[in-house]
C-alpha cells in the first residue's frame, strides 16, 4: 500500500524550515527519503529502521513513529540546493517491495 | 567509481513492438530494483532481485512484462506488445546487500525514458 504524504507542495524562503510528512497503513520495518531534481535520478537522503537506527546525511533529519507508523523529514535552514521532490518509501518487514508515496514538491526561493 | 548506468537513455516505439531496457548495477552491488515513473508520479515499484533471483514478481504490471538478471550484474526488463500506457520513465537501482529488510541505501541509474506511439 502506498504512503501518503503530505503537504503535497511547499514554497520556502531561503533560510526558513519546513516538515514533510509520510504516513502508512500498515506496520513498518523502514522507512527510505529520496530527493529527485527535475530530470535527475533520486537521491539517497536517509533511511530510518524499526528499532532506532538510522542511515543518511549528517545535514539531514528526520524520525521515525513506529507506533503511528509515520516519519517526518526535516528541513532546516533551506538552501536553495534543496529544491525538489521529496519521495519516502516504506516497507514492512516481510516486505520484497518499497511502496513510495507520491512525492512533496520543494521550493526554495532567495 | 562508476555508478548505475541504463540504456538506452530513450526509447520510443510503437504499440505492439517489444523493447528490451538495460540496467547495469554498481560493481558489486548485491540487489537490483526496477520502477517505473509515469509523468509527474511518484515510483511504481516493479520487481526486485536478490543475486540472480526475484524474490517477488508480483509488482510487474502485466504477464507482458518480465525480467532477468544474469552473473549478478545486467539485468533487462523487457515489454512485450507495447501499449501506451506502457510510456514512462523506467528506473533502475542498486544495493550493496539487498537482504530484504530493505536496510539498504539505493543507487538510482538515470532511466530509460519510454515513449509507445
Amino acid at each position: 500500500q502506498q504512503p501518503v504524504q503530505s503537504p503535497q507542495a511547499v514554497i520556502l524562503r531561503e533560510g526558513e524550515d519546513a516538515v514533510i510528512n509520510c504516513s502508512s497503513s500498515k506496520a513498518l520495518y523502514s522507512v527510505h527519503w529520496y530527493r529527485q531534481k527535475h530530470g535527475e535520478a533520486p537521491v539517497f537522503l536517509m533511511i530510518l529502521l524499526k528499532g532506532g537506527e538510522q542511515k543518511g546525511h549528517e545535514k539531514i533529519s528526520a524520525s521515525f513513529n513506529e507506533k503511528k507508523q509515520q516519519s517526518s523529514l526535516y528541513l532546516t535552514a533551506s538552501q536553495l540546493s534543496y529544491s525538489g521532490t521529496y519521495f519516502c518509501g516504506t516497507s514492512g518487514s516481510n516486505d520484497y517491495k518499497l511502496s513510495f508515496g507520491a512525492g512533496t514538491t520543494v521550493t526554495v526561493r532567495a | 567509481g562508476a555508478g548505475v548506468s541504463q540504456s538506452p537513455s530513450n526509447k520510443v516505439t510503437e504499440k505492439g513492438k517489444d523493447v528490451e531496457l538495460r540496467c547495469d548495477p554498481i560493481s558489486g552491488h548485491t540487489a537490483l530494483y526496477w520502477y517505473r515513473q509515469s509523468l509527474g508520479q511518484g515510483l511504481e515499484f516493479l520487481i526486485y532481485f536478490q543475486g540472480n533471483s526475484a524474490p517477488d514478481k508480483s509488482g510487474l504490471p502485466s504477464d507482458r512484462f518480465s525480467a532477468e538478471r544474469t552473473g549478478g550484474s545486467v539485468s533487462t526488463l523487457t515489454i512485450q506488445r507495447t501499449q501506451q500506457e506502457d510510456s514512462a520513465v523506467y528506473l533502475c537501482a542498486s544495493s550493496p546487500l539487498g537482504d530484504g529488510g530493505w536496510g539498504d541505501e539505493q543507487y538510482f541509474g538515470p532511466g530509460t525514458r519510454l515513449t509507445v506511439t
